[in-house]
């Protein structure tokens, strides 16, 4: 099975750095994804992981360590519009699913 | 092309009632998913097709839930017998082909709501 851990909330200021964590656990780890979700909105794809690394795209860079079942996102020149949750997801190759992490919080503060 | 929609965008219903959401894929995807997010929680498999086929039902919660797909486009989530907890956001995606590592594209989601 997979288990995705993520912290509830997080808070940040307008024009900083915040990295959001996860951590995962599974048993036919195929990649890990992150989400933006705006309140009462659809998740929309932001990253996807498989390799070891950092992948940058725009102000959003997403790494993952296979080794350590970890992954973070993190959003440079936070801007008003990046709060949101972020919803961390691991695939599994063996039933081919996405398992969810419960979501970060962020709140951007001016 | 569009993207996936879903309606009704919203449904109140009264306890023991039974209802229908729509899900319409992105045209040419042939994977389906159905989701189910409570607040503050991430979006909870259901059940997924392959075209026509469902290829893994294992998250429907019983058999008050089922889920149809019978021309491998539009879906159709039916809750017969609606109970309070069910009330939720039913989130529908759509992926190009089936695979772990095809993304995901989401639709707007059904508020549902059990009185």
């Amino acid at each position: 099975g997979q288990n995705i851990d993520q912290p509830t909330e997080m808070t940040a200021t307008e024009g900083a750095i915040v990295q959001i964590n996860c951590t995962y656990q599974t048993s036919g780890f195929n990649g890990l994804f992150w989400y933006q979700q705006h309140a009462g909105e659809a998740p929309t794809f932001l990253s996807y992981n498989v390799l070891d690394g950092l992948e940058e795209k725009g102000r959003f860079s997403s790494f993952l360590s296979r080794s350590k079942g970890y992954s973070y996102l993190l959003l440079k020149e936070l801007q008003m519009k990046d709060s949101a949750s972020y919803l961390c997801a691991g695939a599994d190759y063996n039933t081919d699913k996405l398992i969810f992490g419960t979501g970060t919080r962020l709140q951007v503060f001016p | 092309g569009a993207g996936v929609s879903q309606t009704p965008s919203n449904k109140v219903t009264e306890k023991g009632k039974y209802v229908e959401l729509r899900c319409d894929p992105i045209s040419g995807h042939t994977a389906l998913y159905w989701y189910r997010q409570s607040l503050g929680q991430g979006p909870e498999f259901l059940i997924y097709f392959q075209g026509t086929g469902a290829a893994d039902d294992s998250g429907l919660p019983n058999d008050r839930f089922f889920a149809v797909r019978p021309e491998g486009s539009v879906s159709t989530l039916k809750i017969q017998r609606t109970e309070r907890g069910d009330s939720a956001v039913y989130l529908c995606a759509s992926s190009l082909t089936r695979g772990a590592r095809e993304t995901q594209y989401f639709g707007p989601g059904t508020r549902l709501l059990v009185l």
